[in-house]
């Protein structure tokens, strides 16, 4: 079977960093994307790991260690605009299926 | 490029009645997705297609059914709504080159069946 777990909701800082954390358990493993969806809006790509080790983007960056089944999205420097949903998916097979966990809801405080 | 687009953007339903949703994109991808997303959780993958011609079930298939006649189409059919099918729909799609990992998300269609 397959399984991704990320915490619910967080809550920061504007200004602050904040890692949000995604373990899964998945077979024909093929990477892993980080997404970003405001309320009501469509999912928009953030981020793709697909070897172990760190991506950086600007103030986005995503960790992947595929030993411990184990990814996280650290953002830095908060702004208000970054309070969203927070979508982990892994990536099955050549047919590039997604399966999504649950999201994290995060809300940048002033 | 319009990129993914989806009609209608919001529809009500009665309990047994069918509809078609629509998805457009001009990306010429292979790669097209349809994903289902209930109130504070994940997107659930309903089916999807790796070229015209050929379509394949995801997590979710009960109640749906698709069609992939040409690379631009990927429609989304219910043929008995049910109150389970309430959800927001999103259709996506992606190229087949390495520069182009990455699913584009349609704007979502809203459903809701009473």
């Amino acid at each position: 079977g397959q399984n991704i777990d990320q915490p619910t909701e967080m809550t920061a800082t504007e200004g602050a960093i904040v890692q949000i954390n995604c373990t899964y358990q998945t077979s024909g493993f093929n990477g892993l994307f980080w997404y970003q969806q405001h309320a009501g809006e469509a999912p928009t790509f953030l981020s793709y790991n697909v070897l172990d080790g760190l991506e950086e983007k600007g103030r986005f960056s995503s960790f992947l260690s595929r030993s411990k089944g184990y990814s996280y999205l650290l953002l830095k420097e908060l702004q208000m605009k970054d309070s969203a949903s927070y979508l982990c998916a892994v990536r099955k097979g050549q047919g590039g299926k997604l399966i999504f966990g649950q999201g994290t809801e995060l809300s940048v405080k002033p | 490029n319009a990129g993914v687009t989806q009609t209608p953007k919001f529809r009500i339903l009665k309990i047994g009645q069918s509809m078609t949703l629509q998805c457009t994109q001009d990306m010429n991808h292979n790669y097209m997705y349809w994903y289902r997303q209930d109130p504070g959780m994940g997107l659930k993958l309903i089916y999807y297609s790796v070229g015209a011609g050929i379509t394949d079930k995801g997590e979710v298939p009960n109640g749906y059914n698709v069609s992939r006649s040409t690379t631009e189409d990927f429609p989304l059919r219910l043929e008995l709504a049910a109150p389970s099918q309430t959800s927001v729909y999103f259709c996506a799609s992606r190229g087949q080159s390495a520069e182009l990992e990455t699913q584009y998300f349609g704007p979502g269609t809203r459903l809701l069946v009473l």
